[in-house]
């Protein structure tokens, strides 16, 4: 069955500090793979998706993640966090025989301290 | 345009009675995708519909939930004789195809006293 692990439940950084969001998904197939932001109150939000082709995929907000199938890993990255970063990250996984079933991780919870 | 609507925003009602939930996707969006979000389950995928029809429903958690759609645009989600465990966010996502950026309303909050 599909799954999807982000092991860090609440991250706390400073503003100007880079970013690092874990993911690790299991699925027997290639994979479409998904992180999306959640501000209080907020629907969700696609940051950024991987299909297929290059395994680093740049979104929206200047975040990036790169896909590694060797490690089933899909982390997100910023260089340089701003305080409106502060929301909920969620990593996904969906079906690439079908229609985007998304699976979703737990979420990681991220602070911006100023 | 507009996105993906769905009402009321908020809605409280007593143990047992039933709701309906709403969701106007974005036009032109065939596909449409109901998800729950609660403090024990994370977030869940319900029902997904294709058109009118709903290929896959497995995500209903018990037989109190049904779900349809209407002109391949609005749908509804219902919850009869709802308990305690429904509190949630509900969320409706539509996609222009399968394959495409699912896009995300604001959810209802449903609260069971």
């Amino acid at each position: 069955a599909q799954s999807v692990t982000q092991p860090d439940i609440h991250i706390t950084v400073s503003e100007g500090a880079s970013l690092e969001l874990r993911c690790n998904y299991s699925y027997g197939a290639t994979p479409y793979l998904f992180w999306y932001v959640q501000s209080p109150g907020q629907g969700l939000q696609l940051l950024l998706k991987y299909f297929s082709g290059d395994t680093l995929v740049q979104g929206i907000k200047g975040f990036e993640a790169e896909f590694k199938r060797s490690q089933s890993s899909f982390n997100l990255r910023k260089p340089s966090v701003h305080w409106s970063d502060a929301a909920e990250y969620f990593c996904a996984v969906a079906s690439s025989g079908g229609y985007n079933k998304l699976i979703f991780g737990a979420g990681t919870r991220l602070a911006v301290h100023p | 345009g507009a996105g993906v609507s769905q009402s009321p925003s908020n809605k409280v009602t007593e143990k047992g009675k039933d709701v309906e939930l709403r969701c106007d996707p974005i036009s032109g969006h065939t596909a449409l995708y109901w998800y729950r979000q609660s403090l024990g389950q994370g977030l869940e995928f319900l029902i997904y519909f294709q058109g009118n029809s709903a290929p896959d429903k497995s995500g209903l958690p018990s037989d109190r939930f049904s779900a349809e759609r209407t002109g391949g645009s609005v749908s509804t989600l219902t919850i009869q004789r709802t308990q305690q465990e429904d509190s949630a966010v509900y969320l409706c996502a539509s996609s222009r195809r399968m394959t495409n950026e699912q896009f995300f309303g604001p959810g209802t909050r449903l609260t069971v006293l």
